[in-house]
């Protein structure tokens, strides 16, 4: 079974308005590691949000925001004001374990286009 | 500090020959990866390493070999090319934790005819 499902293969959004991404995960392990990467057509990855299963708040960083829903198992990635720059894949990925010794797993991604 | 660097960039194979990709980092990360990267699938793990001399199976390992005789370096060796095996390829590292980030090398691309 998938742990990491990205329902959305492609997006698009209007410049400066908000946007969803969204993510669930399938996992038993009470402990775990939620992470979102960009992935812009140059090729890099890059690291963008991490929100822990103990965590008791949604993570941000900047326009990035985490809307973690434990019980639903969902952890969507909200970009605000979307700059044309945001234009890329967008990943999320998995970390199970407190000691975080098991590798990180990857959903299938989201293309996310911003017109302006 | 140069991150994690892999070499080379691109490459061309014809199916049955043999190559290894190359992966370092100076971090002094314990753990580090592998990954393939095909239109419509993600990015799916090939093997990965806890530390030196261990190293462990991911999704999709047939194909390819890894070893980690040190901490710096993690080569991904093809065996015996097939064009199954055109794909882009990721290196990355990371410090132990569960929640510190993986650093991702450029990547590879891989094409075999």
């Amino acid at each position: 079974a998938q742990k990491i499902t990205q329902t959305q293969p492609g997006m698009f959004v209007q410049e400066k308005e908000a946007v969803t991404l969204d993510c669930t995960y399938d996992t038993s392990d009470p402990s775990y590691g939620l992470f979102w990467y960009k992935q812009p057509s140059s090729g890099e990855m890059i690291f963008l949000i991490y929100q822990g299963s103990y965590d008791q708040q949604n993570a941000t960083e900047g326009r990035y925001s985490l809307n973690f829903q434990k019980a639903r198992k969902s952890a969507n990635l909200v970009i605000s004001a979307s700059q044309l720059g945001d234009s890329a894949m967008y990943f999320c990925a998995m970390r199970e374990g407190r000691e975080g010794n098991t590798p990180l797993v990857f959903g299938k991604g989201t293309r996310l286009s911003v017109i302006a | 500090n140069a991150g994690v660097t892999q070499t080379p960039k691109f490459q061309v194979l014809k199916t049955g020959q043999s190559m290894t990709l190359q992966c370092a980092q100076d971090m002094n990360h314990e753990y580090m990866s592998w990954y393939r990267q095909d239109p419509g699938m993600g990015l799916r793990l090939i093997h990965y390493s806890v530390g030196a001399g261990i190293t462990d199976q991911g999704e999709v390992p047939n194909g390819y070999n890894v070893s980690r005789s040190t901490t710096e370096d993690f080569p991904l060796r093809l065996l015996s090319a097939a064009p199954s095996q055109t794909s882009v390829y990721f290196c990355a590292s990371r410090a132990g934790g569960s929640y510190n980030e993986q650093f991702f090398g450029p990547g590879t691309r891989l094409t075999v005819l």
